[in-house]
Order: C-alpha cells, then sequence, then structure tokens
C-alpha cells in the first residue's frame, strides 16, 4: 500500500509567488496533518483535519497560509504571498487510531 | 501548553557505546510520549511510544513523571542508528503532535 505522498519534493520561488503543496494521504485515514520544519528548529505543528473539516488550525503562522482538504481525500496548503521565513520542509500525515504516518516532505525554499 | 526539549543537537558515540537522548517535556497533564526517527533519504516513523513499554532496535525509553522526562536509551550503539531523533508529545484530547527539536546521533565505527 502506498504511505503518504507528497508533491513537490523541493519548490523554489521568489518572495511574493505563490506556492500550492499537495499531499494524499493513506487510504482510509480520516486524521491529516501538516508540519513544518524550518533549519535547526523544531517540527511545527501547523494544522490537524479530521475527513474535510479543520479540527486545529491553532499552528498556522498568519492567513498568506491556506490549507484545504476538500473531499476528505487529498490536502493542499496554499503559501501567498510567499516570505522569506517560510522557507523549510513541509510535512504532511496521515493517522486513522494512534501512529502518525509521515510524508516524505516538500522543501520550500523562497529566495 | 505544552513544549518538548531535547537538549543536544547533535550525540557522537562509537559503536558499542551506550546512547542516552535526553528528552524534557512541560505539561500540566498526563501526555503520552513518543520518539520518532529519521533515518537518511527516509521518511519520519514512529520509533517507540510509552504506553507500548516495548523495546524497538533495542531502544528503551521510560517516563519519568517526576523529572517530566522520556530519555530514550541503548546499551550498545550500531552505525545504523545513525539518525535524526525526535521525541514527541500528545496532550489530552489533542491528537496533533508537539515535538522537539531533534537530536542528530551520529554512530561511528
Amino acid at each position: 500500500e502506498a504511505g503518504v505522498t507528497q508533491f513537490p519534493s523541493h519548490s523554489v520561488i521568489e518572495k511574493g509567488q505563490t506556492v500550492t503543496l499537495r499531499c494524499d494521504p493513506i487510504s482510509g485515514h480520516d486524521n491529516l496533518y501538516w508540519y513544518r520544519r524550518v533549519m535547526g528548529k523544531e517540527i511545527k505543528f501547523l494544522l490537524h483535519f479530521v475527513k474535510e473539516s479543520k479540527q486545529d488550525e491553532s499552528g498556522m503562522p498568519n492567513n498568506r497560509f491556506l490549507a484545504e482538504r476538500t473531499g476528505g481525500t487529498y490536502s493542499t496548503l496554499k503559501v501567498q504571498p510567499a516570505e522569506l521565513e517560510d522557507s523549510g520542509v513541509y510535512f504532511c500525515a496521515s493517522s486513522q487510531t494512534g501512529e502518525l504516518f509521515f510524508g516524505e516532505g516538500s522543501r520550500l525554499t523562497v529566495l | 501548553a505544552q513544549r518538548v526539549t531535547q537538549p543536544e543537537k547533535l550525540l557522537s558515540v562509537f559503536k558499542g557505546a551506550p546512547v542516552e537522548l535526553k528528552c524534557n517535556y512541560s505539561y500540566s497533564g498526563s501526555p503520552e510520549l513518543f520518539w520518532y526517527v529519521q533515518y537518511s533519504r527516509q521518511r519520519l516513523q514512529l520509533l517507540l511510544r510509552h504506553i507500548s513499554r516495548e523495546s524497538i532496535k533495542g531502544f528503551t525509553a521510560d517516563l519519568n513523571k517526576g523529572e517530566t522526562s522520556f530519555h530514550l536509551k541503548k546499551p550498545f550503539a550500531q552505525e545504523e542508528d545513525s539518525a535524526m531523533y525526535y521525541c514527541a508529545l500528545r496532550g489530552t484530547g489533542r491528537r496533533a503532535l508537539t515535538f522537539g527539536s531533534g537530536t542528530r546521533l551520529q554512530v561511528q565505527p
């Protein structure tokens, strides 16, 4: 069975541009999470979906970040407009009960 | 608020030496604690959780509520243990995990 997949694996954009990251969770997993790791710092929670609903979005840094999960399947995380401090690795994870299963991450570089 | 602290960014040991990766947490309730590991060119994966009380790949971790710690230990390190290790906490009534900043373990031959 395929694990959590993320696309793109690496994106390089200029400040002010828009980027959309996509996450496909493991089939049947209701819970989907977005995390971000900025260089040298901890993996920080961004938000949590249960099916298509936002259960907890307390970690979203500001309104330049928009996450959606239409239909309760895949999710997108859009950054618009991107700033330099948005650079980092964005991880997606999914779970059904306890254990979180992670994707390989999408590395975002904002120049 | 909940917080996980991993004081060491890098821990370097020789093969066969004991390993202890430190993790301290701050949480007012009864947390669940986890260790996740990321090997080179692999995705982040669960290593062990405190409620299982199991040993995985020779690693163990005991939750010490008095010291609010969940240190990861292995008596004899192997080269294949070299990886990035993250301690994580899940609070009551919340499914999302709070991670520490990670410790890179380097096991030298």
